[in-house]
């Protein structure tokens, strides 16, 4: 089974500033990784597949980047709405898709 | 706009059947790889399984031995069941579908999500 390893656990962002998170695999998933986004009692919302594209009506301020093991996902001017926790995940190996542990953007 | 909706028991007994039910509504169970995730604060979000129209499923192995995916065109709504369930099994399950065309497999839509804990 690939780990996902989040990092840091817990990012704390003014509004306005950028946030940049990131997710490392315990081994290559070539570019087959996506980001959800998860607000207080919510379901995770998809926001990027492939490594680098944005899900449909996901806001250009939402990035993603990397490839095989180290992937970023970049918040560039962070707004109330975009304080939650952020997951990757892989999907280049089944069984099973894994899942990071998630890092929770707050409020600085 | 496709909405999927889970039902069953928010309790179950440990060493019963955990079952749950996904109706979906805005789009056909025909087409597309219809899934289950749970989420758990000690284990955090993990895959169960899915499964297509033609009845081909796929699990986790961590899970296999206890679980069954099923799904019923006619009433639009596929089903999880977890046997032999455990306080380990507690935690707040999703149905979802997973993309299909350029996103797949990532998961493009998702239930509200149901807490199911396993208490006696």
């Amino acid at each position: 089974e690939i780990v996902m390893t989040q990092s840091p656990a817990i990012l704390s962002v003014s509004p306005g500033e950028r946030a940049t998170l990131s997710c490392r695999a315990s081994q290559s998933v070539e570019s087959n990784l996506a980001w959800y986004q998860q607000r207080p009692g919510q379901a995770p919302r998809l926001l990027i597949y492939d490594a680098s594209t944005r899900a449909t009506g996901i806001p250009g301020r939402f990035s993603g980047s990397g490839s095989g093991t180290e992937f970023t996902l970049t918040i560039s001017s962070l707004q109330s709405e975009d304080f939650a926790i952020y997951y990757c995940q892989q999907n280049y190996v089944w069984p099973p898709w894994t899942f990071g542990q998630g890092t929770k953007v707050e409020l600085k | 706009q496709v909405q999927l909706q889970e039902s069953g028991p928010g309790l179950v007994k440990p060493s019963e059947t955990l079952s749950l039910t996904c109706t979906v509504s805005g789009g056909s169970v025909r087409s597309y790889f219809w899934g289950w995730i749970r989420q758990s604060p000690g284990k955090g979000l993990e895959w169960i399984g899915y499964i297509y129209i033609n009845g081909d499923t796929n699990y986790n192995p961590s899970l296999k031995s206890r679980v069954s995916i099923s799904i019923d065109s006619s009433k639009n709504q596929f089903s999880l069941k977890l046997s032999a369930a455990t306080a380990a099994d507690t935690a707040v399950y999703y149905c979802a579908r997973v993309c299909g065309g350029d996103c797949y497999p990532a998961v493009e839509y998702w239930g509200q999500g149901t807490q199911v804990t396993v208490s006696s």
